[in-house]
This record gives structure tokens, C-alpha cells and sequence, in this order.
């Protein structure tokens, strides 16, 4: 199936670090999510982005629509330790999500 | 109160078995979906409700069922068994563009 291109597939990074994370399409998007999941859980949702170029943010979080609706970015400042896990972006289009294939955020101790 | 919730969360089964997943959700949603997570951690999607009608059948084999008593739930019932069954799979209810999620049963096909 149709599925969006999410880079980096993983990140090793000392506590502290800024983390930053993107995916792109070659389809063109009405929303873009963002949602994490913890071990064992369900993905939950970061943050949602509803027009191009909207710039938003959530805590540490800060999460971009790129203005040609085709990509967007995850930006995480100042890493913590409870931020491990795995995140995906998602790509709305006819009330289906078409999902990234993950990023797997691990902190070095 | 949980929002999405489903059970089992863990279920462990022989080859051939039939099996089922219950999904609810008291969020008031219209939508509800069955996804796969294999162990790429690729989500997949399989089904889509909308009011207790299909309207999302992705390429799935038959052995899968929905079931969708009421626009709460969403049911998952699985036939004959496979070894490639084996994952974790998620329900989750839709509000304007956006998805919640169950917290997964992990499904063990020995």
C-alpha cells in the first residue's frame, strides 16, 4: 500500500540534544499528524496540522506543514529520557491515514 | 475512562484456531478502523466503519471479519488461524481528520 517516506528510520542521541525528523509525499495532503508510540501502547497523537505552512507547537514539540503540502517536519528540543519510542507521521487523504514508517528515537545514556 | 479500549490485550493461539478481538470506544465517534502492525512496526489499515457500515476493505484475506453491533464497537473475528497473523493489531475511532487509538492486542499464532 501507499505509504509516505519518513526519515531518519532511527536516532541515537544524548539527553539534551534537539531531535529533528520529516517525511515526504509525492501526494498532496489536506492533514498531516504526528503521533508516538510507546512500547506495548497505541500510537497517540502529537500534534495535527491543518494548512500549509502552519508551524505548531506542543511543549518541547514543534511540528511544520510544508507549503507545498507534500511534506512536514517533527522537531523535539532538548531530549528527555521519557522521549524514547517510535514516531510516525500520517498523511490524511479520503478519511484514510497513510502512514510514514516510523522513526525510532533512542537516548543514549 | 478509557477511550479506546480492546480486548484481549495479549492472545496466544494454535495455528488453525478461530479467534476474536473486541474494540469499543466512548469517544461518540462515527468512525472506527482495524489496523495491523507487523513487526516492522509498518501499520497497516484493514477495515473502516462509518454508523456500523464498511466502508474502507483493504486487500485482507476472508479469515477476517468485522463486526460492528453498533457504532461503539467494532469487532474483530479471525478464522483458521496463520502463522503470518501473528502481530499486533489496533482499533481506533476518528474525530474530524484525526485517529485514536486502542492500546493493540498482540496476537501469537503458534
Amino acid at each position: 500500500g501507499q505509504q509516505l517516506n519518513q526519515s531518519p528510520q532511527s536516532m541515537f542521541i544524548q539527553e539534551g540534544e534537539d531531535v529533528s525528523m520529516n517525511c515526504t509525499s509525492s501526494s498532496i495532503f489536506n492533514t498531516w499528524l504526528w503521533y508516538k508510540q510507546d512500547p506495548g501502547e497505541g500510537p497517540v497523537l502529537l500534534i495535527a496540522l491543518y494548512k500549509a505552512g502552519e508551524l505548531t507547537s506542543n511543549g518541547r514539540l514543534t511540528a511544520q506543514f510544508g507549503i507545498t503540502r507534500k511534506d512536514s517536519f517533527l522537531n523535539i528540543s532538548a531530549s528527555i529520557p521519557s522521549d524514547v519510542g517510535i514516531y510516525f507521521c500520517a498523511g490524511q487523504i479520503n478519511y484514510q491515514l497513510i502512514w510514514g514508517a516510523g522513526t525510532k528515537l533512542i537516548i543514549k545514556p | 475512562d478509557t477511550a479506546v479500549s480492546q480486548t484481549p490485550k495479549y492472545l496466544v493461539t494454535q495455528m488453525g484456531n478461530d479467534k476474536s478481538i473486541k474494540c469499543e470506544q466512548n469517544l461518540g465517534h462515527d468512525t472506527m478502523y482495524w489496523y495491523k502492525q507487523d513487526s516492522k512496526k509498518f501499520l497497516k489499515i484493514m477495515f473502516s466503519y462509518n454508523n456500523k457500515e464498511l466502508i474502507i476493505n483493504e486487500t485482507v484475506p476472508n479469515r477476517f471479519s468485522p463486526k460492528s453491533p453498533d457504532k461503539a464497537h467494532l469487532n474483530l473475528h479471525i478464522n483458521s488461524l496463520e502463522l503470518g497473523d501473528s502481530a499486533v493489531y489496533f482499533c481506533a475511532s476518528r474525530r474530524r481528520d484525526t485517529q485514536y487509538f486502542g492500546p493493540g492486542t498482540r496476537l501469537t499464532v503458534l
